[in-house]
């Protein structure tokens, strides 16, 4: 049964930092790619980022870029999100998906909220 | 940047064929996915590159892509399919469309 299990989101004072995790289990982590996609509260799905299955290839929306890396540790089947200079706009649930058909499988996300 | 369009709200009564739209530029070109996400739950994939249904997707729904439009039907509309539905491509990046609400009469 295919699992990704999100952590690390909380309450961060503009320009803070948080470091998301999502850990993986039945599937073969270190053949898919994956992806971080966002929903703030009421509105639509919002892509993040992708990491390449062996992290080689890594993309970004330009409304993270240079703010958010991410990573991933295939011997732990673990996906990373860093986020850096938080802005009140990046306040949403934060999902991890894989990506092998389309954006096959999703967490149940993790809520970031970015507040003073 | 490439945008993708779908109509705000769809209504379809019980049992009837619902049809969700989604334009952009020569999407036809492009593999589209459509993704399910009901309330206070995860999005769910239920149609890949164009017109494929993952296992244990209901044959109800189908897809299909030409064009300027993707296109997701569900046939035999239920009660359970209410929930919103987004299209999605991956152009120079990934890029979903605004959703879809759909409600069943």
């Amino acid at each position: 049964q295919v699992q990704l299990v999100e952590s690390g989101g909380g309450v961060v004072q503009p320009g803070g930092s948080l470091r998301l995790s999502c850990a993986t289990s039945g599937f073969t982590f270190n053949a898919y790619g994956m992806h971080w996609i966002r929903q703030a509260p009421g509105k639509g799905l919002d892509w993040v980022a992708y990491i390449q299955n062996n992290g080689r290839k890594k993309e970004y929306a330009d409304s993270v870029k240079d703010r958010f890396t991410i990573s991933r540790d295939n011997s732990k089947n673990t996906l990373y999100l860093q986020m850096n200079s938080l802005k009140p706009e990046d306040t949403a649930l934060y999902y991890c998906a894989n990506d092998r058909l389309g954006i096959d499988n999703w967490g149940q996300g993790t809520l970031v909220t970015v507040s003073s | 940047s490439y945008e993708l369009t779908q109509p705000l709200s769809v209504s379809v009564a019980l049992g009837q064929t619902a049809t969700i739209t989604c334009e952009g530029n020569n999407i036809g070109n492009k593999n589209a996915h459509w993704y399910q996400q009901k309330s206070g739950q995860a999005p769910v994939l239920v149609i890949y590159r164009d017109a494929n249904r993952p296992s244990g997707i209901p044959d109800r729904f189908s897809g299909s892509n030409s064009g300027n439009t993707a296109t997701l039907t569900i046939s035999r509309a239920q009660v359970e399919d209410e929930a919103d539905y987004y299209c999605q491509v991956w152009d120079t990046s990934v890029v979903f469309g605004g959703g879809t609400k759909l409600t069943v009469l």
